[in-house]
């Protein structure tokens, strides 16, 4: 079974600009989340989205913003860039089945660097 | 702030030896606590889980100690190999599938 994907992998914006990350989940997974891994901050919680709602949301401003799609896949969009976005951001799916241990499974993450 | 704190930040053991990870967390709502390792270029991958139903939980060479009332948690990794060089971040959660806490990671490095 494919992993979780996360296109691209690499990328890198001027401040100011707008971004879209893309993240396709392991077939079957419904839930989709979404994390910010820095040197400083570490590991992040940005949302998470379930059956094309989002269901959590962790402490970032509203430029960080998510959606999901009807086939589970989900994108991330960063508007006004700043040079602290600058990060790696990771994608994770779950199944989310009631009475189960729904691990959350990561994707290699797509870095960011803001220039 | 921060809602699990984890230490060392990081660790040097010698092959064979035994790593210890320990971290503390406040939410008494946190009731699904799973351990990740991450290599560099990867995103991180569940090494083992515990509810706080139990007081330990072992996998292979990977052990979790739980304990409820000082609400603290640990990895214990026997018999340390190189290949287990790799940063370990701890997590918490309200139950599996939802919004991880992590703790800041801790870097590993087993020496031959």
């Amino acid at each position: 079974k494919a992993g979780v994907t996360q296109t691209p992998r690499y990328l890198i914006k001027t401040r100011g600009q707008q971004v879209t990350l893309s993240c396709s989940p392991i077939s079957g997974h419904r839930s989709v989340s979404w994390y910010q891994q820095t040197p400083g901050q570490g590991l992040q919680f940005l949302f998470e989205y379930f059956s094309e709602t989002q269901r959590n949301k962790g402490n970032f401003p509203g430029r960080f913003s998510g959606r999901q799609f009807s086939n589970s896949r989900s994108e991330m969009n960063v508007s006004t860039l700043e040079l602290g976005d600058s990060a790696l951001y990771l994608c994770a799916s779950s199944l989310i089945l009631a009475g189960l241990n729904n691990e959350q499974f990561f994707g290699p993450g797509t870095r960011l660097t803001v220039l | 702030q921060q809602q699990v704190k984890q230490s060392p930040q990081s660790l040097i053991v010698q092959k064979g030896g035994i790593s210890i990870i320990n971290c503390a967390y406040e939410n008494t709502a946190f009731d699904y606590f799973p351990w990740y390792q991450q290599f560099p270029g990867k995103g991180p991958a569940l090494l083992i889980a515990i509810r706080p139903d139990v007081s330990e939980k072992k996998e292979g060479r990977f052990t979790i100690s739980f304990n409820k009332s000082a609400k603290q948690f640990s990895l214990h990794i026997m018999d340390s190999q190189p290949g287990d060089s790799a940063t370990y971040f701890c997590a918490a959660s309200r139950d599996s599938g939802y919004a991880l806490n992590f703790g800041k990671g801790t870097s590993l490095l087993v020496t031959p």
